[in-house]
């Protein structure tokens, strides 16, 4: 049953403390998403890969966030130092790039404290 | 005033109807749409997906409608029924120079009644 993992699902941590989200995209999906989804801004896109590379991640506040795909087998999403107003659920995507679907993981409920 | 959050359209429909939900795109050049339905503590999930050469589209229990003329898309769920309850996203493929990227429109709440 092929599907996307993500990890932690849930993670309550405090103003300024580091966060790493991780995602294990479906083998074989050669793009990856990263969504933040809050009852404010909906569904937002803050970055994505084909092929491990970044192409774009221009709804990702630099100054705290960072993505990479160290392999094609981990997506990482990092946050530092965290602040009360990135808590929301982050979801990570695989898919086979342009026109097709994304398939999405059960997401990291992040709250910052 | 302070945004308290998105208001999230509702559509509230008694079990057996028929389900039209309406999504608005921004983009002409999109050229790929999908339909993704979201259930409290998951992940949205794909329904149907319709690309721009095709108006209509039909799956189980489900059709997506694509108007280009005035960047509209729908999508029909036929004798509804209390697992449809989730919120519905449409999302459009936008065509950038570097690739493509997945955007998402706010979301209709579906809720059927028993």
């Amino acid at each position: 049953d092929a599907r996307v993992t993500q990890t932690p699902r849930h993670k309550v941590t405090e103003m300024g403390q580091e966060v790493t989200m991780r995602c294990q995209p479906i083998l074989g999906h050669n793009t990856v998403f990263w969504y933040r989804q809050t009852m404010m801004q909906g569904l937002e896109l803050l970055a994505y890969f084909r092929n491990r590379a970044p192409l774009d991640d221009s709804g990702m506040p630099k100054d705290r966030f960072s993505a990479e795909m160290p392999d094609a087998t981990l997506a990482t999403l990092k946050i530092q130092p965290s602040e009360p107003r990135d808590s929301a659920v982050y979801f990570c995507a695989s898919g086979w790039g342009a026109n097709s679907e994304a398939f999405f993981g059960q997401g990291t409920r992040l709250t910052v404290v | 005033g302070e945004s308290v959050g998105l208001h999230l359209p509702t559509l509230s429909v008694q079990e057996g109807d028929n389900s039209i939900i309406n999504c608005a795109y921004s983009n002409s050049a999109s050229d790929y749409f999908i339909w993704y339905k979201q259930e409290s503590g998951k992940g949205p999930q794909f329904i149907i997906d319709i690309r721009s050469n095709m108006d209509k589209r039909q799956g189980q229990r489900v059709t997506v409608l694509l108007n280009k003329t005035v960047k509209h898309l729908s999508l029909q769920i036929a004798a509804t029924q209390p697992g449809d309850s989730a919120v519905y996203f449409c999302a459009e493929n936008l065509d950038m120079e570097y690739g493509n990227k997945l955007v998402f429109g706010a979301g209709t709440i579906l809720r059927v009644k028993s």
